[in-house]
């Protein structure tokens, strides 16, 4: 039973190119959240989203992120123009609904690095 | 705004010794109060959860109890074994209209169980 798979684990990218990450629910979750991990700090809430639709988008950077989850394939995380603050791990996570008790299942983080 | 502050890691043990890691948080309200935790190679997982005040959650030897007056919910086990070594996050959720999925999180502690 594979849980929350999160793609690529490590990107590596120069300033101004675009970062894409990857996540694929758990098997019968349709609502995927994404979080962040600055460099030593604690992981923020950044967006949720359900199949074609982003519910809570108020941890989201104005500017350069955007994050889909199309009805077919995974969710997509964009990051585009990168500079070196957006160095950082971003964890993805799924629930079967909203949850509603805190309990959401994170994948293993994709871990970005901005040259 | 909302904060969870806990221990500074790595923390080191031998097997079967006590475990405490401290955990003190700063919101408005009566938040919920949750441990994860992140065993090698995997994402991050819920371990125990409290949702007011003295509340007790517990969960394969773990124990952690909402202290409102302390604001606190440091995590304990009697007994760790080589098993239990992981990264251990604390967190925070300060319902807000039923978005019970807005967590906030500490940094993490780091613990490694020596046989």
């Amino acid at each position: 039973n594979a849980g929350v798979m999160q793609n690529p684990r490590h990107l590596v990218r120069r300033r101004g190119q675009e970062a894409r990450l990857r996540c694929s629910p758990m098997k019968g979750h349709s609502h995927v959240y994404w979080y962040r991990q600055l460099p030593e700090e604690g992981l923020k809430f950044m967006v949720y989203l359900q199949k074609e639709n982003i519910i809570d988008e108020s941890g989201m950077p104005k500017e350069r992120f955007s994050a889909e989850f199309p009805k077919e394939g995974p969710s997509i995380l964009r990051i585009q123009q990168v500079v070196r603050g957006d160095s950082a791990a971003y964890f993805c996570a799924s629930s079967p609904a909203q949850s509603n008790t805190g309990e959401l299942f994170f994948g293993e983080g994709s871990r970005l690095t901005v040259l | 705004g909302d904060s969870v502050t806990q221990m500074e890691g790595p923390v080191t043990l031998s097997e079967e010794a006590f475990l405490t890691i401290n955990c003190t948080y700063t919101a408005t309200g009566y938040p919920s109060l949750f441990w994860y935790v992140q065993y090698p190679g995997e994402g991050l997982q819920l371990l125990l959860k409290a949702t007011k005040a003295d509340d007790k959650g517990s969960n394969k030897g773990f124990e952690a109890t909402y202290r409102k007056e302390t604001t606190s919910f440091h995590l304990e086990k009697g007994s760790v074994q080589v098993s239990d070594s992981a990264v251990y996050f604390c967190a925070l959720e300060r319902d807000s209209g039923g978005s019970n999925y807005k967590l906030t999180f500490g940094k993490g502690t780091l613990l490694t169980v020596n046989p």
